[in-house]
């Protein structure tokens, strides 16, 4: 089976911290991986994607997402979270399907940042 | 500029009532899909079309239809037979993906919130 696990439902940061939100795959090949971020009652930005090239993939607002095949993890990170940063994220994996490529997606995580 | 553009932002049907959510993109996309989004679940694929005339079901297709007449427009219409419509439908677009190597990204419209009233 293929799929993608957002490992957190929410998480929650002070402003100026680290922020780390974790995604895990199950696909029989070499995905095409994704986050997307969304702001209450908006549609959905995407932040970074991965397609087989360097495995260190930078993205939109300073965020960062490493492709790791062994672990079939791709975690997204942030040296330091900025109040704007609080909105729903969405790893999402591609999978074959019916002569083409479907996108599915994580349940989400909610990043809360503090004060 | 280039877009994805959903209309209503917000929607009010009554009961037994069908309502149609617009979806129009200028990018030029092959493939567009409706999503239906839920308060802290995932997006759930309704509908996805690859070519003009052409589309299929998605995971949840049931009391919902689709036409797709034009490479820009995939109307996406809530019937009386979705006994639970309420809930955030995301339009989305993007390069034709059949066949190819590696898999575009989705450009997604603002959402259109449909309440039954």
């Amino acid at each position: 089976a293929q799929s993608v696990t957002q490992l957190d439902s929410h998480v929650s940061v002070s402003e100026g911290t680290p922020v780390l939100l974790r995604c895990n795959y199950s696909s029989s090949y070499s995905p095409s991986l994704f986050w997307y971020v969304q702001h209450p009652n908006k549609g959905l930005q995407l932040l970074l994607k991965y397609t087989s090239a360097a495995t260190l993939v930078k993205g939109i607002n300073g965020f960062e997402a490493e492709f790791k095949k062994s672990e079939t993890s791709f975690h997204l990170t942030k040296p330091s979270a900025h109040m704007s940063d609080a909105a729903e994220y969405f790893c999402v994996v591609t999978l074959w399907m019916d002569s083409s490529y479907k996108l599915i997606f994580g349940s989400g995580t909610r990043l809360l940042v503090r004060p | 500029d280039g877009g994805i553009t959903q209309s209503p932002k917000y929607l009010f049907r009554k009961e037994g009532q069908n309502v149609t959510l617009s979806c129009e993109q200028n990018l030029n996309h092959d493939a567009m899909y409706w999503y239906r989004q839920d308060p802290g679940q995932g997006l759930r694929l309704i509908y996805y079309s690859q070519i003009v005339n052409d589309f299929q079901k998605g995971d949840i297709a049931e009391g919902y239809s689709v036409s797709r007449e034009k490479k820009e427009s995939f109307p996406l219409t809530v019937t009386s037979a979705q006994k639970n419509p309420t809930a955030f439908y995301l339009c989305a677009s993007s390069w034709d993906n059949q066949g190819e190597s590696f898999p575009t990204e989705a450009f997604f419209g603002q959402g259109t919130r449909l309440t039954v009233v």
